[in-house]
């Protein structure tokens, strides 16, 4: 089964932090994605990348940005935290141009911003 | 654009009563159909897919449907349990782009 790991389920930082949140996954799957979930809101897509260094802007990109330097690591990072970003953090990945391939998510992480 | 409404939550069931959670589309092209469920502090995981026109996926007792005329892909179950009190979401993959639903919480009594 193909395994996404995200390195922490609970995590409580301040505002005004530079916090990294870690996704690997082990199936060498080209794609990979961050969604926050927020109730009422449902899944919004922060970034995405296609490939190793290739990144995209997702639906809410702003005070995120992200790095992909191997193919099975994908790190998201708030580069100052402010409150607002308090939220279910989700990294999903998948296999490129298969149609009927679904999504792998992490376990998700809890980010609580102070 | 492409997007999937399904109907708000939450739901509230007896167990061993009949779920159906409604689900409709709007894409271009011949976009694969997901229901993922998401139990309470966890991620997403798949439940079932359907990749054409009247295919039917299923699993763990759910099924669902892919109707292109109605472009919907309702989520049914015969039976609940208590233990499939989680939040499902109706999900569109399309030129390699998911799109999700806003999720329906499921909470099942006893």
């Amino acid at each position: 089964d193909v395994k996404v790991t995200q390195s922490s389920r609970y995590l409580v930082k301040r505002t005004g932090e530079k916090v990294f949140l870690e996704c690997v996954q082990d199936m060498d799957h080209e794609n990979m994605f961050w969604y926050r979930q927020d109730p009422g809101l449902g899944l919004r897509l922060i970034y995405f990348s296609y490939d190793v260094k290739m990144k995209g802007k997702g639906d809410i990109p702003e005070g995120y940005s992200v790095s992909r330097e191997k193919k099975e690591r994908f790190s998201l990072i708030l580069e100052s935290a402010s409150t607002n970003q308090t939220s279910m953090y989700l990294c999903a990945s998948s296999l490129r141009g298969i149609m009927n391939y679904g999504y792998t998510f992490g376990s998700g992480t809890r980010l609580t911003v102070v | 654009g492409d997007s999937v409404t399904q109907m708000e939550g939450p739901v509230t069931l007896s167990e061993e009563a009949f779920l159906t959670i409604n689900c409709t589309y709007t894409a271009t092209g011949y976009p694969s159909l997901f229901w993922y469920v998401q139990y309470p502090g966890e991620g997403l995981q798949l439940l079932l897919k359907a990749t054409k026109a009247d295919d039917k996926g299923s699993n763990k007792g759910f099924e669902a449907t892919y109707r292109k005329e109605t472009t919907s892909f309702h989520l049914e179950k015969g039976s609940v349990q208590v233990s499939d009190s989680a939040v499902y979401f109706c999900a569109l993959k399309n030129f390699n782009k998911f799109y999700f639903g806003s999720g329906t919480k499921l909470n099942v009594k006893p």
